[in-house]
């Protein structure tokens, strides 16, 4: 079973604070991505990796920058935690395309709570 | 672009009653991939099915199924005799193929099943 793993599943910080957020995935996954979660608006792409190092900008990339130094590892990093940073972030990982059949996992989420 | 749109934003059935979540999807591609995703409680989105543009194949899986519509547009998801268990959010989704392979989400529909 295809396995991605968040760091950390609830947080509390304080606005102005760097904050990171580690996903892992077990699958050889070439294809990456972070997503932020809020009610009514369903999840939305805030930047994906299709490669090591390779970084695209999602519909909401303002105020998150990501890193991929390795293939399995994709970090999503808020610079100053904001009060409206407040969310879920969920990760994923596919591999290369849709066309061979293939789907996205999740992880199980990370609660963000920006004080 | 693409657009997944899920009118719904909550229903309510009492157990053992049929329930049909509505997903309507736009995009200008001429082949694309549908998706139902769950979300229970718990947080992790689960996958559930996966339908091709060129596959108009309706999908029956034990007491789910799905009803694909190119001419309207439209990808619902049916429960049949729910149950408890069945109390989550779910998502519709829409993939193209392209770099980084990435979904676009419906605001998603709760349903809540009452004993």
């Amino acid at each position: 079973d295809v396995k991605v793993t968040q760091s950390s599943r609830y947080l509390v910080k304080r606005t102005g604070e760097k904050v990171f957020l580690e996903c892992v995935q077990d699958m050889d996954h070439e294809n990456m991505f972070w997503y932020r979660q809020d009610p009514g608006l369903g999840l939305r792409l805030i930047y994906f990796s299709y490669d090591v190092k390779m970084k695209e900008k999602g519909d909401i990339p303002e105020g998150y920058s990501v890193s991929r130094e390795k293939k399995e590892r994709f970090s999503l990093i808020l610079e100053s935690a904001s009060t409206n940073q407040t969310s879920m972030y969920l990760c994923a990982s596919s591999l290369e395309d849709f066309y061979s059949g293939n789907t996205i996992y999740f992880g199980e989420g990370s609660w963000l709570t920006v004080v | 672009a693409q657009k997944v749109t899920q009118a719904q934003t909550e229903i309510s059935v009492v157990e053992k009653e049929d329930v049909t979540l509505d997903c309507v999807y736009e995009t200008r591609d001429t082949t694309y991939y549908l998706f139902w995703y769950k979300q229970p409680p718990s947080g992790e989105l689960v996958f559930l099915i996966r339908r091709n543009s060129f596959d108009e194949q309706n999908e029956i899986s034990g007491r789910y199924s799905w009803n694909f519509q190119k001419s309207t547009s439209s990808f619902n998801f049916t429960i049949t005799a729910s149950q408890v268990v069945d109390s989550a959010v779910y998502f519709c989704a829409l993939g193209i193929n392209n770099a980084g392979n990435m979904l676009t989400f419906g605001g998603g529909t709760r349903l809540m099943v009452k004993p």
